[in-house]
């Protein structure tokens, strides 16, 4: 079936870097994009969204870019703290589903050295 | 408001035993839903509800039941634990949503489960 998955399984960044994350999804008739941060122990908290209209999207130090002809996905985060420090999904929402039914990729580790 | 909360946080089951992973939200949200995470993988879609009284399945339902009698609470009920269902286990909820259009998911602190 459909599926998002992830480039890389653990990202090592320097504290003060730029940090990006990628994913590559494979339903191209999703609506909404979505980047989660999970900490441990912790459930999934949501980062920033993009609807499939658009192409770049930007929050409090983090931008995602998204690629339709490629379909591919990215989280850029600014001046990576220690509290970035987490676990990061992909997910996409379907448009043909009557309510927020995600399908996750399986996650990028990002570590941050201080 | 004190969001998504679910009991309990851990849980050790014997292969057969049945029990209720409760959910509960305090934001009015009318979509409430269900995922699992296993080691290495993202989350997983089981049960899912639109409102009171409405239930749906997800991508992995075998093996639970669901409920929503209330617009606060949505228990996911293992019916005869197997091995398998080891797992952490999310809800999350958000306002309703029509297709087409997405909704923030709010998501709880998770209850790890062990199944000998």
């Amino acid at each position: 079936g459909e599926s998002v998955g992830l480039h890389l399984p653990t990202l090592s960044v320097q504290e003060g870097d730029n940090s990006i994350i990628n994913c590559a999804y494979s339903n191209s008739a999703s609506d909404y994009f979505i980047w989660y941060k999970q900490e441990s122990g912790k459930g999934p908290q949501f980062i920033i969204d993009i609807r499939s209209n658009m192409d770049k999207r930007q929050g409090q130090r983090v931008t995602v870019l998204l690629n339709k002809t490629v379909k591919h996905l990215s989280l850029q985060i600014a001046a990576t703290q220690p509290g970035d420090s987490a676990v990061y999904f992909c997910a996409e929402d379907s448009p043909f589903d009557a309510g927020n039914m995600l399908t996750f990729g399986g996650g990028t580790r990002l570590m941050v050295k201080p | 408001n004190a969001g998504v909360t679910q009991t309990p946080k851990f849980q050790v089951l014997k292969t057969g035993q049945s029990m209720t992973l409760q959910c509960a939200q305090d934001m009015n949200h009318e979509y409430m839903s269900w995922y699992r995470q296993d080691p290495g993988m993202g989350l997983r879609l089981i049960h899912y509800s639109v409102g009171a009284g409405i239930t749906d399945q997800g991508e992995v339902p075998n093996g639970y039941n669901v409920s929503r009698s209330t617009t606060e609470d949505f228990p996911l009920r293992l019916l005869s634990a197997a091995p398998s269902q080891t797992s952490v286990y999310f809800c999350a909820s958000s306002y309703t949503v029509l297709a087409g259009t997405y909704n923030e998911q709010f998501f709880g602190p998770g209850t790890r489960l062990t199944v000998l």
